[in-house]
């Protein structure tokens, strides 16, 4: 089975503080996202890569960076932690299809930040 | 029209029961379908693909309806353990790589069953 790690589970952090949350997947995957999940607000895309060293913004990029200087490891960066940042962080990898079968994303078990 | 809309619930049903959610997608080209299953406080977990033929896992079963842009997932004889929130999940487009080929997450149904 795939499996995405994430470095912790249980996150407290002061405002202003940078903050990394680590992300490894054990598959070779080329793709790796970044989400945070909040009621009534569902999944949302941060950030995502490709491939080693490349990375797009998604749809809420702002206040967030990220890094992959490995394939196999993709980081989260909060350059200055705020109250509004407080939420689910999930990590998800994937594979390009191959042989015509579609495996969608393996998310890691999520770190929930609170930024008090 | 949000790309991927589901009813958000919750769905409230005694074991046994037969339930169904429905989910509809706005991009007519989208390529692959799937329902996800996340329960309270995990992350979530693929459940099932949507093939165009339709297709089961056990008491699962799950429907795509291009014409219209639907996606359904019946579950059959439903359980305390189907208790979870489910996610209808699209890709957009057959471009696998750029922010086109990534999936679009519907925000969820949740569903409750009751002894």
């Amino acid at each position: 089975d795939v499996k995405v790690t994430q470095s912790s589970r249980y996150l407290v952090k002061r405002t202003g503080e940078k903050v990394f949350l680590e992300c490894v997947q054990d598959m070779d995957h080329e793709n790796m996202f970044w989400y945070r999940q909040d009621p009534g607000l569902g999944l949302r895309l941060i950030y995502f890569s490709y491939d080693v060293k490349m990375k797009e913004k998604g749809d809420i990029p702002e206040g967030y960076s990220v890094s992959r200087e490995k394939k196999e490891r993709f980081s989260l960066i909060l350059e200055s932690a705020s109250t509004n940042q407080t939420s689910m962080y999930l990590c998800a990898s994937s594979l390009y299809r191959t042989g015509g079968k579609e495996n969608g994303y393996t998310f890691g078990s999520g770190t929930r930040l609170t930024v008090v | 029209r949000k790309e991927v809309e589901q009813d958000p619930g919750p769905f409230n049903v005694p074991e046994g029961a037969t339930v169904a959610f429905n989910c509809t997608y706005s991009n007519s080209a989208s390529q692959s379908f799937f329902w996800y299953r996340q329960d309270c406080r995990k992350e979530p977990k693929l459940l099932m693909s949507v093939y165009s033929s339709g297709n089961e896992d056990g008491r699962f079963t799950a429907q795509l309806n291009r014409a219209s842009q639907y996606i359904s997932l019946l579950i059959r004889d439903s359980k305390l353990s189907d208790s979870a929130t489910y996610l209808c999940v699209v890709r957009p487009s057959g471009v696998y790589g750029g922010s086109q080929g990534n999936l679009i997450f519907g925000k969820g149904t949740k569903l409750s069953v009751k002894p």
